[in-house]
């Protein structure tokens, strides 16, 4: 298994520009969730999805979209980067999402915007 | 509303010797706490985790957790550290009981192994 694997692992944006950061799990887990990690504040959730056709909301998802066509992808979407998002995202999956699920995390992005 | 602490912001421990990374937290209800460790540009790795019974949870590469709950405390321990155990923790805490459930992080604290 190769688990949790994201894409790319570095990208630089300007302002304004639009990009999609790409996660994907082989382990037929049913959560999937994006983070982004700045320092000094952990990680703070930004999109989740319980299955595919569900997403939802975090606690930083404001300039963000996700999707989720197949258990295996969750991509997310910067739709105008700013250089608010400067930082490095983590993807993450558990079997269900439930509250004694161990969440496994990818290997980040780290994005940098101008 | 659930919450993580670290209270301290770096950790450092001559190898050898005991190591312990504090964590204490705040959630109504039961609380599924969590550690995890971060390596320099790597992603997240699962230690250990805290569901229910023993309060002395054993972990990966050596670690282990006490749970206390009447402290609301679920500290990490090592007996012996090594230098390569220097790197970024994580305390955690599982929010709600459903599926769904987010981690809620703690800020992190930074362990340094000398030699």
């Amino acid at each position: 298994n190769a688990g949790v694997t994201q894409t790319p692992k570095f990208q630089v944006l300007k302002t304004g520009q639009s990009m999609t950061l790409q996660c994907a799990q082989d382990m037929n887990h049913e959560y999937m969730s994006w983070y982004r990690q700045d320092p000094g504040m952990g990680l703070r959730l930004i999109h989740y999805s319980v299955g595919a056709g569900i997403t939802d909301q975090g606690e930083v998802p404001n300039g963000y979209n996700v999707s989720r066509s197949t258990t295996e992808d969750f991509p997310l979407r910067l739709l105008s980067a700013a250089p608010s998002q400067t930082s490095v995202y983590f993807c993450a999956s558990s079997p269900s999402g439930g509250s004694t699920d161990t969440q496994y995390f990818g290997p980040g992005t780290r994005l940098t915007v101008l | 509303a659930q919450s993580v602490a670290q209270p301290e912001d770096q950790v450092n421990v001559a190898e050898g010797n005991p190591l312990t990374v504090k964590c204490t937290y705040s959630v109504s209800g039961n609380p599924y706490l969590f550690w995890y460790v971060q390596y320099p540009n790597r992603g997240l790795q699962f230690l250990l985790k805290y569901i229910t019974g023993d309060n002395l949870v054993k972990g990966s590469y050596g670690f282990e957790a006490e749970f206390n709950k009447s402290q609301t405390s679920f500290h990490l321990k090592k007996p012996s550290a090594l230098v390569s155990d220097s790197a970024l923790y994580f305390c955690a805490v599982k929010r709600g009981n459903q599926a769904g459930t987010a981690l809620i992080f703690g800020k992190g604290t930074t362990l340094s192994v000398s030699s």
